[in-house]
């Protein structure tokens, strides 16, 4: 049981580039979450899913799309990256009742 | 919308001390809070629900909806407890608004 799977780890990006970043839960949990950490700011949401086959807007959405084409499955995208999106990214999920399991983040520099 | 606010960026106690991390919240509903803790660059870990009433590693968190608060304590802080802690509340759609943070220091 690995709980939440995030990958990858670490990523240094060019401004302008794209990449995925995929998180992976093996709890058959319905919700997902993308969250961002910055310094003196705490985690803040990006998207998140309430079921297979949906989305939503979090707090900070601008600069990424998200995908959950599986319930076990949750990727974060961003088209064309930004220095002011260099962060620490975590995924997390929840069923209803329970607290959130988090992956173990990953750490995204663009420069 | 839902609220947390963690007023300390930084606390810092000897062992041995009681430590307190504030966290008070807004919300309009009935709230539904949790104190995360997060180890040097580690993922966060679920320390307490406030409905399981329960106590972690020493830790507990009472819900005072008068003053609207979730203080999270500890009589004798250790060496181990120095980490981030995170207050949140669920809401809507099952998400967790989380507070700035406050990181604990423990001092020998």
């Amino acid at each position: 049981n690995a709980g939440v799977t995030q990958t990858p780890k670490f990523r240094v990006l060019k401004t302008g580039q794209s990449m995925t970043l995929l998180c992976a839960q093996d709890m058959n949990h319905e919700y997902m979450y993308w969250y961002r950490q910055d310094p003196g700011m705490g985690l803040r949401l990006i998207h998140y899913s309430v079921g297979e086959g949906t989305t939503a807007k979090g707090e900070v959405p601008d600069g990424y799309n998200v995908s959950r084409l599986k319930k076990q499955n949750f990727l974060l995208g961003l088209e064309s990256a930004a220095p002011s999106q260099t962060s620490v990214y975590f995924c997390a999920s929840t069923a209803t009742g329970y607290g959130y399991t988090f992956g173990s983040g990953t750490r995204l520099t663009v420069v | 919308a839902q609220r947390v606010t963690q007023p300390e960026k930084l606390l810092s106690v000897f062992k041995g001390a009681p430590v307190e991390l504030k966290c008070n919240y807004s919300y309009s509903g009935s709230p539904e809070l949790f104190w995360y803790v997060q180890y040097s660059r580690q993922r966060l870990q679920l320390l307490l629900r406030h409905i399981s009433r329960e106590s972690i590693k020493g830790f507990t968190a009472d819900l005072n909806k008068g003053e609207t608060s979730f203080h999270l304590k500890k009589p004798f802080a250790q060496e181990e407890d120095s980490a981030m802690y995170y207050c949140a509340s669920r809401g809507g759609g099952n998400k967790l608004t989380f507070g700035t943070g406050t990181q604990l220091k423990v001092e020998l």
